[in-house]
C-alpha cells in the first residue's frame, strides 16, 4: 500500500525557474521528511517538519507541512543544475517511515 | 567515519538461490531498517529493528528474513530468490526509533534475479 503520492513524477526545467513538488496522503503523520537522492547513492535528509502548518526554509528551498499533517510541499526558487536529483518525501508513523513515489528533477543549464 | 556500509554492491542470482545482504553501521544507532527501491514506487520498508534482539515487519516482508544479534549489524536474507525481488536494496539507520530521527542510508545493493 502506497501511502504517499508525489507529483509530478518527472520535472525538467531551465536553470533559474521556480518549481513546487507535492506530497499527498490520506493518512496523518507525526512528522514529514524530505530527502534528495543522487544516482548510485542513498537518500540524504534535507529537512524534518513535525508541526501542522510548519514552514522551514533551507537557502532556496522552502518546505511546508499541511495543517492536517497529511501533505507537504517543497518549493525551489531559482533552480540550479546542482538541484538535479530524486526528491523523496517520507511520513513518520509509529516506528516506520513511509516513502513517497519520488519526483525526478532535472535542471537544464 | 564509515557510516552505513552495505555489501555486496552488485549481485546476480538465479531463481531459487539464497543469499544474504550485509549491513553494518558504526554510529551506535539503535534503529536499523531495510528498504527496496523500484522505479516509480519510491522506497518500501521490508523489515526494521529498534534494537538488538528486536525485529519487526514493514510493508513488504514476504520472502525476506532479518536478525539483529548486535547493535552494529542487520543482515537481510533472501530465502529463495524470485525475479520479483530484482531491485536496489538500501539499509538505513537512525539514532532513535520513532519518526523524527534522521535516516542515514548506505549506498545500496543492486540485486538481479534471473
Amino acid at each position: 500500500t502506497q501511502l504517499l503520492e508525489q507529483s509530478p513524477q518527472f520535472l525538467s526545467i531551465q536553470e533559474g525557474e521556480n518549481l513546487t513538488v507535492y506530497c499527498n496522503s490520506s493518512s496523518v503523520f507525526s512528522s514529514l521528511q524530505w530527502y534528495r537522492q543522487e544516482p548510485g547513492e542513498g537518500p540524504v535528509l534535507l529537512v524534518t517538519v513535525v508541526t501542522g502548518g510548519e514552514v522551514k526554509k533551507l537557502k532556496r528551498l522552502t518546505f511546508q507541512f499541511g495543517d492536517a499533517r497529511k501533505d507537504s510541499s517543497l518549493h525551489i526558487t531559482a533552480a540550479q543544475p546542482g538541484d538535479t536529483g530524486l526528491y523523496l518525501c517520507a511520513g513518520g508513523a509509529g516506528n516506520q517511515f513511509y516513502f513517497g513515489t519520488g519526483t525526478s528533477l532535472t535542471v537544464i543549464p | 567515519n564509515a557510516g552505513v556500509t552495505q555489501t555486496p554492491k552488485f549481485q546476480v542470482l538465479k531463481t531459487g538461490q539464497s543469499m544474504t545482504l550485509q549491513c553494518a553501521q558504526d554510529m551506535n544507532h539503535e534503529y536499523m531498517s531495510w528498504y527496496r527501491q523500484d522505479p516509480g514506487m519510491g522506497l518500501r520498508l521490508i523489515h526494521y529493528s529498534v534494537g538488538a534482539g528486536i525485529t519487526d515487519q514493514g510493508e513488504v516482508p514476504n520472502g525476506y528474513n532479518v536478525s539483529r544479534s548486535t547493535t552494529e549489524d542487520f543482515p537481510l536474507r533472501l530465502l529463495s530468490a524470485a525475479p520479483s525481488q530484482t531491485s536496489v536494496y538500501f539499509c538505513a539507520s537512525s539514532q532513535v526509533g520513532g519518526t523524527t530521527g534522521e535516516l542515514f542510508f548506505g549506498e545500496g545493493s543492486r540485486l538481479t534475479v534471473l
